[in-house]
């Protein structure tokens, strides 16, 4: 079992739609990332979370602590959103990040 | 904005070639790292580095080569590309008191 586990691993939409994407952890960690990929491959930062909630534009970001449980929500979701939206944790005195296997997100207009 | 650059965006090339893989920040950050990415699959860390003179290897067995000479610059080695390297590199960096880090673009690599 992978210390990050996200769901759903795709996601189909359509335009306007409120989106949920959810990641699990097993390990306590000192900061969780949600990352954004698009097909070309280059990676984006969205969010840096180690409590509470984040929101940039239409982007939520929440986390759990107790339950090691984070999620994404997309408010109004737009076909530019298309992406693989990708969970990653620090765990506590680590350098490293670890992954989760991400989730692609489709919007279909 | 993240200066962050990596280059080649895509290579194609033979089997045995030797290649570079470039990369290179502008933030003046300590840390840099490669992930290697297969088609869906989840990155994992090949190779880190904290600073001048300093690599290590990541999570992930790879038979890539680092060096960190300069702050700025961080090439990946492959002495002899074979077909199972065909994959997708990116670069990653971050300051030493922070957790965020920063990608490039990232190289696609095909080993034909």
């Amino acid at each position: 079992k992978n210390e990050v586990e996200q769901s759903p691993q795709n996601l189909t939409a359509q335009e306007g739609e409120f989106i949920t994407i959810n990641c699990s952890y097993s390990v306590g960690i000192s900061a969780l990332h949600w990352l954004q990929q698009h097909p070309g491959g280059g990676i984006v930062s969205l969010f840096m979370l180690s409590s509470g909630k984040k929101k940039h534009g239409r982007l939520i970001a929440t986390i759990n602590i107790q339950e090691k449980h984070s999620s994404l929500h997309i408010t109004a979701s737009h076909p530019r959103d298309s992406a693989v939206y990708i969970c990653a944790v620090r765990s506590w005195g680590a350098q490293k990040l670890v992954f989760g296997q991400g989730t692609r997100l489709t919007i279909n207009p | 904005e993240a200066d962050i650059y990596q280059t080649p965006r895509y290579l194609v090339i033979g089997t045995g070639k030797k290649i570079t893989l470039e990369c290179s920040q502008t933030m003046g950050h300590d840390k840099m790292y490669w992930y290697q990415q297969d088609p869906g699959m989840e990155l994992h860390l090949i190779h880190y580095s904290y600073g001048v003179n300093s690599t290590e290897k990541g999570d992930l067995s790879s038979e890539s080569t680092v060096s960190r000479i300069r702050t700025e610059h961080f090439p990946l080695t492959l002495e002899s590309a074979r077909p199972s390297h065909t994959s997708q590199y990116l670069c990653a960096s971050s300051d030493g008191g922070s957790v965020e880090q920063y990608f490039g673009p990232g190289t696609r690599l095909t080993v034909t």
